[in-house]
């Protein structure tokens, strides 16, 4: 399976404090994508990162991705509660096509 | 607004029953996926299409088919051959360039009666 995996599984946390979230994969990759999905819902796009850039910014997130241990972070600072969700990192690969990991579930506590 | 719209909702089916779930989209995209999400775990493909009348398998095909005869739409057929069918299935859209975002539905929660 080309299916990236999310560590940790689940992330408990206050509201203000920042939340971390790692993604690892298996293959080459054009890109990095971050998703959120709310329950029931569909996901939703939040940043997008390039094979060959070594971290991003997107108001509070903050994303790195490291080409060479396959591995990408999520972090969001200041963490609301309105931040509950999984999260999940999709690769972009060849054929135009995306591997899904396996989702962190955040929960933020007011 | 522009966007995806996935129909139903919710879905039962009978043994022995094909379903068809629906999804149209308003972007203007090239490309559409469907992928199946059971409790739990991520997302997995099932079809997806780069254009108009051409579509290819992904990692879950068997027991699923497709078709793609408009830019907009993209249904996706549950067949009885699919033994397992209950899940949570999401349609996708993209504009086709390579890896660009995704634009999700809501998805279509299929149960067996």
């Amino acid at each position: 399976s080309q299916q990236g995996e999310e560590d940790p599984q689940a992330l408990s946390i206050q509201e203000g404090e920042n939340a971390t979230m790692n993604c690892s994969y298996k293959t080459s990759i054009n890109n990095l994508q971050w998703y959120r999905q709310n329950s029931g819902r569909g996901l939703v796009h939040l940043i997008l990162i390039r094979s060959n850039e070594r971290e991003k910014h997107s108001g509070r997130l903050r994303v790195t991705l490291d080409t060479s241990k396959k591995s990408s972070s999520l972090l969001i600072t200041a963490s609301r509660a309105a931040d509950t969700a999984s999260y999940f990192c999709a690769t972009g690969v060849t054929g135009n096509q995306f591997y899904f990991g396996t989702g962190t579930s955040l929960t933020v506590i007011p | 607004d522009g966007g995806i719209t996935q129909s139903p909702k919710y879905l039962f089916r009978k043994e022995g029953q094909n379903v068809t779930l629906s999804c149209e989209q308003n972007l203007n995209h090239d490309a559409m996926y469907w992928y199946r999400q059971d409790p739990g775990q991520g997302l997995r493909l099932i079809y997806y299409s780069q254009i108009v009348n051409d579509f290819q398998k992904g990692d879950i095909a068997e027991g699923y088919s497709v078709s793609r005869e408009k830019k907009e739409s993209f249904p996706l057929t549950v067949t009885s051959a699919q033994k397992n069918p209950t899940a949570f299935y999401l349609c996708a859209s993209s504009i086709g360039r390579k890896n660009w975002p995704q634009h999700f539905g809501d998805g279509t929660r299929l149960s067996i009666l």
